[in-house]
């Protein structure tokens, strides 16, 4: 069974700083990776979607990165801003299922 | 639509009640999906439909539990006799394929089993 890791649980930076959040999957048959953002009470937005086939994906000041072969994804944020504050959150599909399987999350605050 | 609709936005029952969570997709979007989040975790997947089958109701919990889809679009997710360990925000996604292009959920219906 997929089992989905995301570290730190939650995170505070000032403004302006360059970031990092990690996640991990144990089943390494995937076939793609997605990271979405959640803010408080609100669905979910797709942030990044990386192939398998893939090794990272930009978009804007957001780049992820993937390696299938040891379990791992990073989505790196640079030069943060209050507006980046929110959940962020690291979902897998299989190669044989649609469904995606998340990660619990990281909690992102950027203080002004 | 513009997006994916989910209604009601709040949703209060007592304990041993029936409830339906509707879902309107984007138009054109032959996935559909059923998550439910609990305060602190991510979703987890409860049934995806593809057209108007369930391809996969792996993910419900119990036969309390049953979703349908019957002209490919507005889906409804019935919970018969809920329970207190039901609330949670179910949230409906849609996809313009089956490998997850265009994944779109929608705001969540929050379920409170009193």
């Amino acid at each position: 069974k997929q089992e989905v890791t995301q570290i730190p649980a939650a995170l505070s930076v000032p403004e302006g700083e360059n970031l990092v959040l990690n996640c991990s999957f144990t089943d390494s048959a995937i076939y793609n990776l997605q990271w979405f953002r959640q803010d408080p009470g609100k669905g979910l937005t797709s942030l990044l979607l990386i192939q398998s086939s893939q090794r990272e994906q930009t978009s804007g000041r957001l780049n992820a990165s993937l390696d299938k072969s040891s379990g791992r994804s990073t989505l790196y944020i640079a030069a943060s801003q209050p507006g980046d504050s929110a959940t962020y959150l690291c979902a897998v599909s299989g190669t044989g299922r649609r469904a995606l399987t998340f990660g619990s999350g990281t909690r992102l605050q950027v203080q002004p | 639509g513009a997006g994916v609709s989910q209604t009601p936005s709040n949703k209060v029952t007592e304990k041993g009640k029936y409830v339906e969570l509707r879902c309107d997709p984007i138009s054109g979007h032959t996935a559909l999906y059923w998550y439910r989040q609990s305060l602190g975790q991510g979703p987890e997947f409860l049934i995806y439909f593809q057209g108007t089958g369930a391809a996969d109701d792996s993910g419900l919990p119990n036969d309390r539990f049953f979703a349908v889809r019957p002209e490919g679009s507005v889906s409804t997710l019935k919970i018969q006799r809920t329970e207190r360990g039901d609330s949670a925000v179910y949230l409906c996604a849609s996809s313009f394929d089956d490998r997850g292009h265009g994944y779109t959920f929608g705001s969540g219906t929050r379920l409170t089993v009193v």
